[in-house]
């Protein structure tokens, strides 16, 4: 059984950077299997925001962040990381992780609240 | 960039009833690589549909999508209460992957 654990909510000033945990349980780190991140800002829709190959480390992601999304992983304690840069205020949001079935994300972390304020 | 748009909005019907939702793309899905999700306040999105029409594993067979090249449908044959939620489509063809902005099913 796949599951995926988040860490906690994070507060950030305008400008300041976060980096989100997503640690996995029952899944298998390979060149095959890919971690996601979308994220929600309250109130609002999903946006898919890039993803990771857990074996090689690849990343494939959104135009508009502009370069301040950095994914990275460690196979040795089957954890994956989002780390978003220049935080602004419409960066509030719920980030979550997700494993890549064969069609779409299966497996989902609880989500973290990032909030940006002043 | 494929852009998903989802209709209606909301939708507004009584247990027992029939739902049926909308995700228009505007390019052609290739493979029929769109999936549907169900989200309900406070709790992270549920895979339902993949690949157009295949049932994700434990979902009821209430629920069904259909569809193909940029329409696509999702079908809840008759509501249950706790079918009331927000859902949404995404497509997985190609990079970037995108979500359409949601059709809320709320109890009328």
């Amino acid at each position: 059984q796949v599951q995926l654990v988040q860490s906690g909510p994070e507060v950030r000033k305008p400008g300041a950077s976060v980096k989100v945990s997503c640690q996995t349980s029952g899944y298998r780190f390979t060149t095959s299997s890919h971690i996601h991140w979308v994220r929600q800002a309250p109130g609002q829709g999903l946006e898919w925001m890039g993803m990771i190959n857990t074996g090689g480390g690849r990343i494939s992601s959104t135009d508009r962040f502009q370069g301040r999304v950095t994914m990275t992983r460690d196979p040795s304690t089957t954890t994956v990381y989002l780390e978003l840069s220049r935080l602004r205020s419409d960066d509030t949001a719920v980030y979550y992780c997700a494993t890549e079935s064969y069609g779409g994300n299966d497996n989902w972390g609880q989500g973290t609240l990032v909030t940006v304020s002043s | 960039e494929i852009v998903l748009t989802q209709s209606p909005g909301t939708l507004s019907l009584s247990p027992g009833e029939r739902a049926t939702l909308s995700c228009w793309a505007s390019q052609r899905i290739s493979s029929n690589y769109l999936a549907w999700y169900q989200q309900k306040p406070g709790q992270a999105p549920r895979l339902l549909i993949s690949g157009a029409s295949n049932r994700a594993t434990g979902i009821p067979d209430r629920f069904s999508g259909s569809g193909s090249g940029t329409d696509f449908t999702l079908t809840i044959s008759r509501l249950e209460p706790e079918d009331f939620a927000v859902y949404y489509c995404q497509h997985y063809g190609n990079f970037p992957w995108t979500f359409g902005q949601g059709t809320k099913v709320e109890i009328k």
